[in-house]
Protein backbone atom coordinates (compact mmCIF):
# COMPACT_ATOMS: atom_id res chain seq x y z
CA UNK A 1 0.00 0.00 0.00
CA UNK A 2 1.55 3.45 -1.47
CA UNK A 3 -1.12 5.90 -0.09
CA UNK A 4 -1.69 6.37 -3.78
CA UNK A 5 -4.92 4.77 -5.13
CA UNK A 6 -6.00 4.87 -8.78
CA UNK A 7 -8.85 3.76 -10.26
CA UNK A 8 -9.83 1.80 -12.27
CA UNK A 9 -6.97 -0.57 -12.47
CA UNK A 10 -8.39 -1.62 -16.32
CA UNK A 11 -10.05 0.68 -19.02
CA UNK A 12 -10.73 -0.29 -22.43
CA UNK A 13 -12.39 2.42 -24.60
CA UNK A 14 -13.21 3.06 -28.25
CA UNK A 15 -11.88 6.18 -29.76
CA UNK A 16 -15.15 7.71 -29.62
CA UNK A 17 -15.62 7.37 -25.50
CA UNK A 18 -15.30 9.42 -22.81
CA UNK A 19 -13.67 8.67 -20.08
CA UNK A 20 -11.79 9.38 -16.51
CA UNK A 21 -8.86 8.21 -14.71
CA UNK A 22 -9.18 8.95 -11.01
CA UNK A 23 -5.94 8.80 -8.40
CA UNK A 24 -6.62 9.84 -4.76
CA UNK A 25 -3.75 10.46 -2.27
CA UNK A 26 -3.73 10.05 1.52
CA UNK A 27 -0.32 11.04 2.52
CA UNK A 28 -0.93 14.62 3.00
CA UNK A 29 0.63 15.23 -0.01
CA UNK A 30 0.53 19.03 -1.93
CA UNK A 31 2.30 17.97 -5.58
CA UNK A 32 0.35 15.26 -7.32
CA UNK A 33 1.76 13.92 -11.13
CA UNK A 34 0.19 12.26 -14.32
CA UNK A 35 3.04 9.91 -16.42
CA UNK A 36 2.57 7.80 -19.25
CA UNK A 37 4.72 4.45 -19.26
CA UNK A 38 4.42 3.31 -22.96
CA UNK A 39 6.34 -0.40 -23.46
CA UNK A 40 9.89 0.49 -24.73
CA UNK A 41 9.81 4.35 -23.54
CA UNK A 42 11.09 6.12 -20.66
CA UNK A 43 8.51 7.47 -18.57
CA UNK A 44 6.75 10.67 -19.74
CA UNK A 45 5.37 13.41 -17.24
CA UNK A 46 2.52 15.12 -18.14
CA UNK A 47 0.75 17.41 -15.67
CA UNK A 48 2.40 18.80 -12.62
CA UNK A 49 -0.24 20.22 -9.67
CA UNK A 50 0.91 21.89 -6.80
CA UNK A 51 -1.54 23.42 -4.40
CA UNK A 52 -4.59 22.52 -7.06
CA UNK A 53 -2.46 24.70 -9.50
CA UNK A 54 -1.18 23.18 -12.68
CA UNK A 55 2.28 23.93 -12.68
CA UNK A 56 3.90 22.05 -15.67
CA UNK A 57 1.63 21.33 -18.86
CA UNK A 58 4.15 18.78 -20.85
CA UNK A 59 3.20 19.19 -24.12
CA UNK A 60 0.72 16.80 -24.17
CA UNK A 61 -2.62 16.59 -26.47
CA UNK A 62 -5.87 18.81 -25.77
CA UNK A 63 -7.95 15.19 -25.68
CA UNK A 64 -6.14 14.66 -22.37
CA UNK A 65 -7.73 17.25 -19.73
CA UNK A 66 -6.44 17.22 -15.73
CA UNK A 67 -8.15 17.94 -12.96
CA UNK A 68 -7.60 18.69 -9.50
CA UNK A 69 -10.01 19.36 -7.19
CA UNK A 70 -8.33 19.43 -3.98
CA UNK A 71 -4.57 18.74 -3.14
CA UNK A 72 -5.50 14.85 -2.67
CA UNK A 73 -7.28 13.57 -5.75
CA UNK A 74 -6.40 14.16 -9.35
CA UNK A 75 -8.53 13.57 -12.34
CA UNK A 76 -7.22 13.03 -16.30
CA UNK A 77 -10.56 13.45 -18.22
CA UNK A 78 -9.69 11.02 -21.82
CA UNK A 79 -12.00 11.91 -24.97
CA UNK A 80 -11.23 10.85 -28.61
CA UNK A 81 -8.61 9.30 -27.83
CA UNK A 82 -6.08 7.53 -30.70
CA UNK A 83 -4.77 3.77 -30.24
CA UNK A 84 -1.08 4.59 -29.58
CA UNK A 85 -2.53 6.34 -26.19
CA UNK A 86 -2.77 3.31 -24.68
CA UNK A 87 -0.57 2.67 -22.39
CA UNK A 88 -0.33 2.49 -18.36
CA UNK A 89 -1.12 5.90 -16.31
CA UNK A 90 0.59 6.43 -13.39
CA UNK A 91 -0.43 9.18 -10.54
CA UNK A 92 2.13 10.20 -8.54
CA UNK A 93 2.83 12.85 -4.94
CA UNK A 94 4.92 14.21 -3.00
CA UNK A 95 5.23 16.40 -0.80
CA UNK A 96 5.17 20.00 -2.45
CA UNK A 97 6.54 21.25 -5.69
CA UNK A 98 8.97 23.94 -4.66
CA UNK A 99 11.66 21.39 -2.90
CA UNK A 100 10.99 18.72 -5.19
CA UNK A 101 14.68 18.21 -5.55
CA UNK A 102 14.76 16.27 -2.30
CA UNK A 103 12.00 14.23 -2.51
CA UNK A 104 10.93 11.15 -3.51
CA UNK A 105 6.94 10.69 -5.56
CA UNK A 106 4.84 7.87 -4.53
CA UNK A 107 3.39 6.47 -7.25
CA UNK A 108 -0.47 4.40 -7.41
CA UNK A 109 -0.17 1.15 -9.43
CA UNK A 110 -1.47 3.04 -12.44
CA UNK A 111 -4.68 2.55 -14.77
CA UNK A 112 -3.81 0.29 -17.99
CA UNK A 113 -5.59 2.09 -20.57
CA UNK A 114 -6.16 0.21 -23.83
CA UNK A 115 -8.01 2.52 -26.93
CA UNK A 116 -9.60 0.20 -29.47
CA UNK B 1 18.29 16.14 -22.30
CA UNK B 2 19.26 15.39 -18.99
CA UNK B 3 17.93 11.84 -18.82
CA UNK B 4 19.09 8.49 -17.34
CA UNK B 5 20.17 5.85 -19.23
CA UNK B 6 20.30 2.65 -17.36
CA UNK B 7 22.80 -0.42 -18.16
CA UNK B 8 22.38 -2.90 -19.18
CA UNK B 9 18.99 -3.10 -20.36
CA UNK B 10 18.27 -6.66 -18.89
CA UNK B 11 19.96 -8.48 -16.20
CA UNK B 12 19.62 -11.75 -15.24
CA UNK B 13 21.55 -13.44 -11.84
CA UNK B 14 21.13 -16.61 -9.51
CA UNK B 15 19.83 -15.87 -6.08
CA UNK B 16 22.24 -14.83 -3.95
CA UNK B 17 24.27 -13.44 -6.40
CA UNK B 18 24.82 -9.44 -6.53
CA UNK B 19 23.61 -7.36 -9.04
CA UNK B 20 24.84 -4.20 -10.31
CA UNK B 21 22.83 -1.78 -12.59
CA UNK B 22 24.72 1.53 -14.18
CA UNK B 23 22.98 4.74 -15.05
CA UNK B 24 24.61 7.64 -17.12
CA UNK B 25 23.17 11.14 -17.19
CA UNK B 26 23.80 13.88 -19.51
CA UNK B 27 23.62 17.46 -17.48
CA UNK B 28 25.08 18.87 -13.92
CA UNK B 29 22.19 17.43 -11.08
CA UNK B 30 20.93 17.99 -8.08
CA UNK B 31 20.27 14.49 -7.10
CA UNK B 32 19.48 11.33 -8.13
CA UNK B 33 16.79 8.55 -7.33
CA UNK B 34 16.79 5.72 -7.98
CA UNK B 35 13.05 3.23 -8.40
CA UNK B 36 11.87 -0.14 -8.32
CA UNK B 37 8.89 -1.65 -10.24
CA UNK B 38 7.08 -4.98 -9.88
CA UNK B 39 5.44 -6.16 -12.86
CA UNK B 40 2.02 -4.62 -12.98
CA UNK B 41 2.25 -2.26 -10.33
CA UNK B 42 3.25 1.13 -9.77
CA UNK B 43 7.17 3.05 -9.49
CA UNK B 44 8.16 2.47 -5.47
CA UNK B 45 11.16 4.90 -4.27
CA UNK B 46 14.40 3.45 -2.94
CA UNK B 47 17.01 5.63 -2.47
CA UNK B 48 17.95 9.21 -3.05
CA UNK B 49 21.60 10.49 -3.25
CA UNK B 50 22.83 14.25 -3.61
CA UNK B 51 25.15 15.98 -6.00
CA UNK B 52 27.60 16.15 -3.44
CA UNK B 53 27.19 12.41 -1.74
CA UNK B 54 29.37 9.57 -2.99
CA UNK B 55 27.65 6.67 -1.72
CA UNK B 56 24.35 5.44 -0.07
CA UNK B 57 23.33 2.68 1.79
CA UNK B 58 19.62 0.93 2.39
CA UNK B 59 19.36 -2.30 3.66
CA UNK B 60 21.14 -4.78 0.88
CA UNK B 61 20.90 -1.55 -1.06
CA UNK B 62 23.90 0.05 -2.00
CA UNK B 63 24.08 3.60 -4.25
CA UNK B 64 27.33 5.43 -5.53
CA UNK B 65 27.25 8.46 -7.48
CA UNK B 66 30.20 9.81 -9.51
CA UNK B 67 29.42 13.64 -10.85
CA UNK B 68 32.10 13.57 -12.73
CA UNK B 69 31.34 11.02 -15.16
CA UNK B 70 28.05 11.76 -15.04
CA UNK B 71 27.12 7.75 -13.75
CA UNK B 72 25.57 6.17 -10.63
CA UNK B 73 25.42 2.66 -10.08
CA UNK B 74 22.69 0.47 -7.93
CA UNK B 75 24.35 -2.92 -6.10
CA UNK B 76 21.96 -5.31 -5.02
CA UNK B 77 23.72 -7.53 -2.61
CA UNK B 78 22.48 -11.06 -1.62
CA UNK B 79 19.72 -10.95 -4.21
CA UNK B 80 16.47 -12.78 -3.61
CA UNK B 81 13.36 -13.68 -6.35
CA UNK B 82 11.57 -10.96 -4.74
CA UNK B 83 14.15 -8.48 -6.07
CA UNK B 84 12.71 -9.32 -9.75
CA UNK B 85 11.69 -6.02 -10.79
CA UNK B 86 12.59 -3.03 -13.18
CA UNK B 87 15.04 -0.55 -12.08
CA UNK B 88 14.67 2.76 -12.56
CA UNK B 89 17.12 5.97 -12.40
CA UNK B 90 15.58 9.85 -12.21
CA UNK B 91 17.56 12.82 -12.45
CA UNK B 92 16.45 15.74 -10.57
CA UNK B 93 17.81 19.70 -11.62
CA UNK B 94 16.49 22.56 -9.71
CA UNK B 95 13.16 22.33 -8.42
CA UNK B 96 12.81 20.75 -12.23
CA UNK B 97 10.50 17.50 -12.63
CA UNK B 98 12.17 13.63 -12.86
CA UNK B 99 13.80 12.49 -15.87
CA UNK B 100 13.48 8.65 -15.78
CA UNK B 101 15.70 6.78 -17.54
CA UNK B 102 14.17 3.42 -19.41
CA UNK B 103 15.30 1.14 -16.90
CA UNK B 104 16.96 -2.20 -16.38
CA UNK B 105 15.43 -5.49 -16.15
CA UNK B 106 16.67 -7.63 -13.37
CA UNK B 107 15.28 -11.17 -12.98
CA UNK B 108 16.39 -13.21 -10.16
CA UNK B 109 16.25 -17.27 -10.45
CA UNK B 110 16.11 -19.51 -7.97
Amino acid sequence: ETGVTQTPRHLVMGMTNKKSLKCEQHLGHNAMYWYKQSAKKPLELMFVYNFKEQTENNSVPSRFSPECPNSSHLFLHLHTLQPEDSALYLCASSQDRGTLSNQPQHFGDGTRLSIL
Amino acid sequence: SQQGEEDPQALSIQEGENATMNCSYKTSINNLQWYRQNSGRGLVHLILIRSNEREKHSGRLRVTLDTSKKSSSLLITASRAADTASYFCATVKGAQKLVFGQGTRLTINP
